[in-house]
């Protein structure tokens, strides 16, 4: 596709309840992000894939988080048991190669976890 | 761990005057990166500079990055209404693809 696509836009989960976001990289993008942005602050790392590897989960937060990218194209992070501190915008970014070309961000998934 | 510090957290300038963010690394970079985030959008990248003392300019923005590959700064001539967002610099380290970010510039300009 023309750009990296997030989906949902919102999410609003009950505590303790289990959620998936997608991400559907541009075609063709070797390397897929994962982040997560509180209100006001940077993005902050979470995992990162290149093709279906998973090369790096040290941004995971604790074991509830869980991402996979089965295929080497669409990704899904999932969120087992929210919390509401798990509340935040989270971004996924696809590029070709990363230290050459930077990323492309999709708009995110708000998730506010009540 | 490594950290990038990023100055000032904020800036209010009226529409027509200079802008100047800072951003500095506790250990040398392999490149570092710069992006605008508006109001309720998502990062766009706008450039990476990768050579000790690099200098980029887009129009009326100049991206420079220092001779140690420890910091950058990213100055607009002529602040224009459409500036306002957020602009994080993101630098990265040897092979690792993974960006360490700072906590942005927020710049708002006035009319």
């Amino acid at each position: 596709g023309a750009g990296v696509s997030q989906s949902p836009r919102y999410k609003v989960a009950k505590r303790g309840q289990d959620v998936a976001l997608r991400c559907d990289p541009i075609s063709g993008h070797v390397s897929l992000f994962w982040y997560q942005q509180a209100l006001g602050q940077g993005p902050e790392f979470l995992t990162y894939f290149q093709n279906e590897a998973q090369l790096d989960k040290s941004g995971l937060p604790s074991d509830r988080f869980f991402a996979e990218r089965p295929e080497g194209s669409v990704s899904t992070l999932k969120i087992q048991r929210t919390q509401q501190e798990d509340s935040a915008v989270y971004l996924c970014a696809s590029s070709l190669d990363p230290t050459t070309y930077g990323y492309t961000f999709g708009s995110g998934t708000r998730l506010t976890v009540v | 761990g490594q950290q990038v510090m990023q100055i000032p957290q904020y800036q209010h300038v009226q529409e027509g005057e200079d802008f100047t963010t800072y951003c500095n690394s506790s250990t040398t970079l392999s490149n570092i990166q710069w992006y605008k985030q508006r109001p309720g959008g998502h990062p766009v990248f706008l450039i990476q500079l990768v050579k000790s003392g690099e200098v980029k300019k887009q129009k009326r923005l100049t991206f420079q990055f220092g001779e140690a590959k420890k910091n950058s700064s990213l100055h607009i001539t002529a602040t224009q209404t459409t500036d306002v967002g957020t602009y994080f610099c993101a630098g990265g380290a040897g092979n690792n693809r993974k960006l360490i970010w700072g906590l942005g510039t927020s710049l708002a300009v006035n009319p």
